[in-house]
């Protein structure tokens, strides 16, 4: 059980193109997922909460406008680059957790290379 | 804010031989989960450690929680090339927030 699913798992684009990654909890509902952005061999930082229902919650110095997060259902939720720049490209993950201080579940995670 | 260190940064081992990584929080945890990340892959949950001084294994891995519930270590017996990737530990802060320590890349000479 605790499946999620990422999708794409990778994007090669232009430069100023938007980009949407979605993620999916497919046996179990998660009002809470996370998105993280991970470096090579560096590790996961936490980029923004996303809450079904409301707005995301974004860690200090993640611009909102630039990264759009929706969480319209209880087992889906969309992470939006928006006019992706090459200092955009990165290694995205999503996670959901089954509740609060639970383990978190990871996606397959999503290369984005922007040319 | 709450900080979570790892060390060491990386270990190349011979097969066979052990493995040890090491982390540390600035504040007192709840509780304290490893995920391992395969290279190219996603972090998966190995574990997670709730009560003081708690140590659990699965199979050639022991995991040890601090008495203060401020640091843990995970310890690999007679490692495998399958032992390859990257291991995390990380605590919860805010709720359900996770902070990840830099994370420890483990690679097996065979």
């Amino acid at each position: 059980g605790a499946v999620v699913s990422q999708h794409p798992s990778w994007v090669i684009c232009k430069s100023g193109t938007s980009v949407k990654i979605e993620c999916r909890s497919l046996d179990f509902q998660a009002t809470t997922m996370f998105w993280y952005r991970q470096f090579p061999k560096q590790s996961l930082m936490l980029m923004a909460t996303s809450n079904e229902g409301s707005k995301a919650t974004y860690e200090q110095g993640v611009e909102k406008d630039k990264f759009l997060i929706n969480h319209a259902s209880l087992t889906l939720s969309t992470l939006t680059v928006t006019s992706a720049h090459p200092e955009d490209s990165s290694f995205y993950i999503c996670s959901a957790t089954l509740g609060v201080l639970r383990p978190q579940h990871f996606g397959d995670g999503t290369r984005l290379s922007i040319l | 804010g709450q900080q979570v260190m790892q060390i060491p940064q990386y270990q190349h081992v011979q097969e066979g031989e052990d493995f040890t990584t090491y982390c540390n929080s600035s504040t007192t945890l709840s509780n304290i989960q490893w995920y391992k990340q395969r290279p190219g892959g996603h972090p998966v949950f190995l574990i997670q450690l709730v009560k003081s001084g708690e140590v659990k294994k699965q199979k050639r891995l022991t995991f040890q929680f601090g008495e203060a519930k401020k640091n843990s270590s995970l310890h690999i017996t007679a490692t495998q090339t399958t032992d390859v990737g990257t291991y995390f530990c990380a605590g919860p802060t805010n709720g359900n927030k996770l902070v990840f320590g830099a994370g420890t890349i483990l690679r097996v000479k065979s």
